[in-house]
């Protein structure tokens, strides 16, 4: 079992729809990244987390530590919005733990 | 700005030679990493650093080679030892005072 876990694996939503993207994990993080890839493989840092709730822009996340659990949501999504999301969790020895990533898709 | 940067963004070798990527951080960020995406897959540590001058082997380090002899920079060498070369190649650095990590644009690497 992966230590970091996200779902779905894979969302197809059409444009204007709110969309959530969920990361569990089992092992104590410090912090939690959001990161965004585009095709073609260029990594863009969403947020970064340790409590509570970040917004910017259409972007929103959420962390829940006692539940292990962060969220990424996207409200009005856009075909733009279309990428694969990971999260990743930095542990007690400072190295990141990486979810296997939600491959978004947006539909016109 | 502050920042990592990764170069180049596409890459391209023929079988057998060595190659080098490059990665550069202003951050003054004691701490840097290498990783390696396969289609489909999670990011898997390759190398990292804590200080300068010293570096550990991550979960797939066969057929890699790193340096840090400053503290800005963190180049990774895949040599002709690696058997499946091609992929993403992502660089990352980190100030363990805030435990934020910073990730540069990612370098993607075509063996043929």
């Amino acid at each position: 079992k992966n230590e970091v876990e996200q779902s779905p694996q894979n969302l197809t939503a059409q444009e204007g729809e709110f969309i959530t993207i969920n990361c569990s994990y089992s092992v104590g993080i410090s912090a939690l990244h959001w990161l965004q890839q585009h095709p073609g493989g260029g990594i863009v840092s969403l947020f970064m987390l340790s409590s509570g709730k970040k917004k910017h822009g259409r972007l929103i996340a959420t962390i829940n530590i006692q539940e292990k659990h962060s969220s990424l949501h996207i409200t009005a999504s856009h075909p733009r919005d279309s990428a694969v999301y990971i999260c990743a969790g930095m542990d007690s020895n400072y190295q990141l733990i990486w979810g296997a990533g939600t491959k978004l898709i947006i539909k016109p | 700005d502050g920042g990592i940067t990764q170069s180049p963004k596409y890459l391209f070798r023929k079988e057998g030679q060595n190659v080098t990527l490059s990665c550069e951080q202003n951050l003054n960020h004691d701490a840097m990493y290498w990783y390696r995406q396969d289609p489909g897959q999670g990011l898997r540590l390759i190398y990292y650093s804590q200080i300068v001058n010293d570096f550990q082997k991550g979960d797939i380090a066969e057929g890699y080679s790193v340096s840090r002899e400053k503290k800005e920079s963190f180049p990774l060498t895949v040599t002709s030892a690696q058997k499946n070369p091609t992929a993403f190649y992502l660089c990352a650095s980190m100030t363990r005072v805030y435990t934020e990590a910073f990730f540069g644009q990612g370098t993607r690497l075509t063996v043929v």
